[in-house]
C-alpha cells in the first residue's frame, strides 16, 4: 500500500523550532518531488515547500516561511523532512506531506497525502 | 499572478448530481489543475488531475461517479449519484515554476 506517514508534530511557544518526518512506503521514493502543505484551524490547504530529486537540487519555498523553514530528504531512509524554525503563533496548522507525479518536470499534480501532524505553536 | 477560485459552498440531494467549479486568473487559463478531497478529520486525497482540453486522470480507486472537465478558465469536478460520504471539502490546485497553488475550497453538503 501506498502510504506517507507524518510525525514530529507538538505544542512549542514562539520563537522555538520543530522538526517534522514524513515517512514513504510502497513505493520508491527517490524518483519522486516532495511537498510539505499546511492547513491551518478551520482554514483551506496552503502550499509550504518542495523538493525534487536528489539530482537536480531544485527546492521551493512560500514567502510566508521562506528563511525560516527548510526542507530536505534521505532517499535512503525513504523519509522527507521540514526544520521549521522561528516559530510564530501563524504557523499553527495540520502539516501534511504530499507527493508530486512523476512528470519530468519540477510541476505537477500532488498525488499521494500523508494525515496529517499537528503543530501548535502557543505560549 | 496565479490564483483558483472556488464558490464556498455548494450542496445536492443524495442520489443526485453536483458540478464543482475551478477559475483560473487570467493569463493562466490553459493550466492544468488537480481535484482533491478532504473529509471530515482526514488527510486530503487526490481524485484527478484536468488538462485545458478536459481529458483528465483520475486516482487509484477513485470511482467512476467522478469525473472532469473544462472549459477556457474553468476547470469543472462533477459528481453524480451521490452519497453521504461525498459530503466533504473539495480543494483545486494548480502550479507553476516554484509554485503550487490551493483554491479556497467548496464545501459540499449532501442534503
Amino acid at each position: 500500500e501506498v502510504q506517507l506517514v507524518e510525525s514530529g508534530g507538538g505544542l512549542v511557544k514562539p520563537g522555538e523550532s520543530l522538526r517534522l518526518s514524513c515517512v514513504a512506503s510502497g513505493f520508491t521514493f527517490s524518483p519522486y518531488g516532495m511537498n510539505w502543505v499546511r492547513q491551518a484551524p478551520g482554514k483551506g490547504l496552503e502550499w509550504v515547500s518542495y523538493i525534487d530529486t536528489i539530482g537536480s537540487g531544485y527546492i521551493y519555498y512560500a514567502d510566508s516561511v521562506k528563511g525560516r523553514f527548510t526542507i530536505s530528504r534521505d532517499d535512503a531512509k525513504n523519509s522527507l523532512y521540514l526544520q521549521l524554525n522561528s516559530l510564530r503563533a501563524e504557523d499553527t496548522a495540520v502539516y501534511y506531506c504530499a507527493r508530486k507525479q512523476i512528470t519530468g518536470t519540477t510541476v505537477g499534480a500532488f498525488d499521494v497525502w500523508g494525515q496529517g501532524t499537528l503543530v501548535t505553536v502557543s505560549s | 499572478q496565479l490564483v483558483l477560485t472556488q464558490s464556498p459552498s455548494a450542496s445536492a440531494s443524495l442520489g443526485a448530481s453536483v458540478k464543482l467549479t475551478c477559475t483560473l486568473t487570467s493569463g493562466h487559463t490553459n493550466y492544468a489543475i488537480a481535484w482533491h478531497q478532504q473529509q471530515p478529520e482526514k488527510g486530503p486525497r487526490f481524485l484527478m488531475k484536468i488538462n485545458s482540453d478536459g481529458s483528465h486522470t483520475k486516482g487509484d480507486g477513485i470511482p467512476d461517479r467522478f469525473s472532469g472537465s473544462s472549459s477556457g478558465a474553468e476547470r469543472y469536478l462533477t459528481i453524480s449519484s451521490l452519497q453521504s460520504e461525498d459530503e466533504a471539502d473539495y480543494y483545486c490546485q494548480t502550479w507553476g515554476t516554484g509554485i503550487r497553488v490551493f483554491g479556497g475550497g467548496t464545501k459540499l453538503t449532501v442534503l
